[in-house]
């Protein structure tokens, strides 16, 4: 079965780091670019970052660009997104995707940014 | 960037009749166009790629039609299960999605 296992979300102070990563199973994850979707409260889809199938580029979205860093291991199956200076705005809940196929998503882990 | 733009927000519609939702794109995207569906509490589900596509397993009553910058998703008869959000979404160059179109029951 195709899966993608989001974990790492919780409950951070502004300014606060967080790294979320992203399991992959069920297909061959080094041969997919692979992505972030955040969505906030009651808000629609933002698309935030984006990775090629072997991690040499890397794209952003201007809101995060600076301070949160995608990557990704083939030997672990996973994706990681690195989340640094977090601010208020940056509460959501964080989708990994495989960017290619478009029809792969995980469940989502949630971000807090809250003093 | 490009900018997707949807409308209507929202839509108020009973089952069995056909909707239809639209999004316009700030520049030229040929086909590069998907629709997806979400439910509270859900990832968004892929309904049509490549404007007109209908993804495997959707239902046929989803179609999907447009190039260059004007799309459109319709729903040919409106079942309890179709009531979500729905959004488009550019993909050719990054991801970019529209704002949304909550499907609501009238």
């Amino acid at each position: 079965e195709v899966q993608l296992l989001e974990s790492g979300g919780g409950l951070v102070q502004p300014g606060g780091s967080l790294r979320l990563s992203c399991v992959a199973s069920g297909f061959t994850f080094s041969s997919y670019a692979m992505t972030w979707v955040r969505q906030a409260p009651g808000k629609g889809l933002e698309w935030v970052s984006a990775i090629s199938d072997n991690g040499d580029n890397t794209y952003y979205a201007d809101s995060v660009k600076g301070r949160f860093t995608i990557s990704r291991d083939k030997s672990k199956n996973t994706l990681y997104l690195q989340m640094n200076s977090l601010r208020a705005e940056d509460t959501a809940i964080y989708y990994c995707a495989n960017y290619d196929s478009l029809d792969v998503w995980g469940q989502g882990t949630a971000v807090t940014v809250s003093s | 960037d490009i900018q997707m733009t949807q409308s209507p927000s929202t839509l108020s519609a009973s089952v069995g009749d056909r909707v239809t939702i639209t999004c316009r794109a700030s520049q030229t995207i040929s086909t590069w166009l998907a629709w997806y569906q979400q439910k509270p509490g859900n990832a968004p589900k892929l309904l049509i790629y490549q404007a007109s596509t209908l993804q495997s397993g959707v239902p046929s009553r989803f179609s999907g039609s447009g190039s260059g910058t004007d799309f459109t998703l319709a729903i040919s008869s409106l079942q309890p299960d179709d009531f979500a959000t729905y959004y488009c979404q550019h993909y050719k160059r990054y991801w970019t999605f529209g704002q949304g179109t909550k499907v609501e029951i009238k």
